[in-house]
C-alpha cells in the first residue's frame, strides 16, 4: 500500500536555529516527490519537485533533498515568517503525508 | 493571474440538502482534483479528472460526485450531505504528463463545510 509519512508532527525552533523535516515514502511508480507549504486557512503552495535520488533543490532558506526512501526539507537559519505546515506528497496520484507544523519563535 | 477559484468559501448546511461546490481554473490545465483535509488525516483525494469527460475515484469518493463538462470547471457535488462530510475541501489543478500530474499543482483557497 502506498504510504507517505512525515516527521516530526510538530517542530518548534528559535529564530536562526536550523533543522530538518523528514518525509518517508513507499509508493509504486514514483513520479516525483513534492513539497508544499500551507498557511492556516489557505490552500497548499507548491515549493519543490524532486524526481530522482540525489537531486537537491533550494529556495531561500529551504533546501529539499531526495533518497530512494525519503526526502528531507532542510531549513537554514529560519525566520518567524517560515512558520507554516509543510506537506510532502508522492506517487502518481499524489499521496500526501500528514504534514509537519513548524513554529519559529523570534 | 493564474489561479484556482472555489465557491463558496464557507458553507453551513443540514443533513440531506444537496449542495455543489464550484471550482474553476484559468491555466488550461488538463488535470483537476478534489481533496478533503481533516485534522490528523491530512489531505485525501476524493476524485480526479485527467481531462474533459474523464474522471476517476480517489481514496475517499463515497458520498461525492463530480463532473467535467468543460476543461476549466470541476464541480464537487454532495447529493445528500452527512455530518461526517464536515471538512475543509480543496480543489487543485495542473498539467498532465505521462500518467501523472505535472509538477506544480495549484490549489484553490479552500471551502469550509459544516453539515449539521
Amino acid at each position: 500500500e502506498d504510504q507517505v509519512t512525515q516527521s516530526p508532527e510538530a517542530l518548534r525552533l528559535q529564530e536562526g536555529e536550523s533543522s530538518s523535516l523528514n518525509c518517508s515514502y513507499t509508493v509504486s511508480g514514483l513520479r516525483g516527490l513534492f513539497w508544499y507549504r500551507q498557511d492556516p486557512g489557505k490552500g497548499p503552495e507548491f515549493l519543490f519537485t524532486l524526481y530522482s535520488a540525489g537531486e537537491e533543490k533550494e529556495k531561500e532558506r529551504l533546501k529539499a533533498t531526495l533518497t530512494k526512501k525519503e526526502s528531507f526539507l532542510h531549513i537554514t537559519a529560519p525566520k518567524p515568517e517560515d512558520s507554516a505546515t509543510y506537506l510532502c506528497a508522492a506517487g502518481g496520484k499524489l499521496i500526501f503525508g500528514q504534514g509537519t507544523e513548524l513554529s519559529v519563535k523570534p | 493571474e493564474a489561479q484556482v477559484t472555489q465557491n463558496p468559501r464557507y458553507l453551513i448546511t443540514v443533513t440531506g440538502k444537496k449542495l455543489t461546490v464550484t471550482c474553476s481554473q484559468n491555466m488550461n490545465h488538463e488535470y483537476m482534483s478534489w481533496y478533503r483535509q481533516d485534522p490528523g488525516l491530512g489531505l485525501r483525494q476524493i476524485y480526479y479528472s485527467m481531462n474533459v469527460e474523464v474522471t476517476d475515484k480517489g481514496d475517499v469518493p463515497e458520498g461525492y460526485k463530480v463532473s467535467r463538462k468543460e476543461k476549466r470547471n470541476f464541480p464537487l457535488i454532495l447529493e445528500s450531505p452527512s455530518p461526517n462530510q464536515t471538512s475543509l475541501y480543496f480543489c487543485a489543478s495542473s498539467f498532465w504528463i505521462a500518467g501523472g500530474p505535472r509538477e506544480t499543482q495549484y490549489f484553490g483557497p479552500g471551502t469550509r463545510l459544516l453539515v449539521l
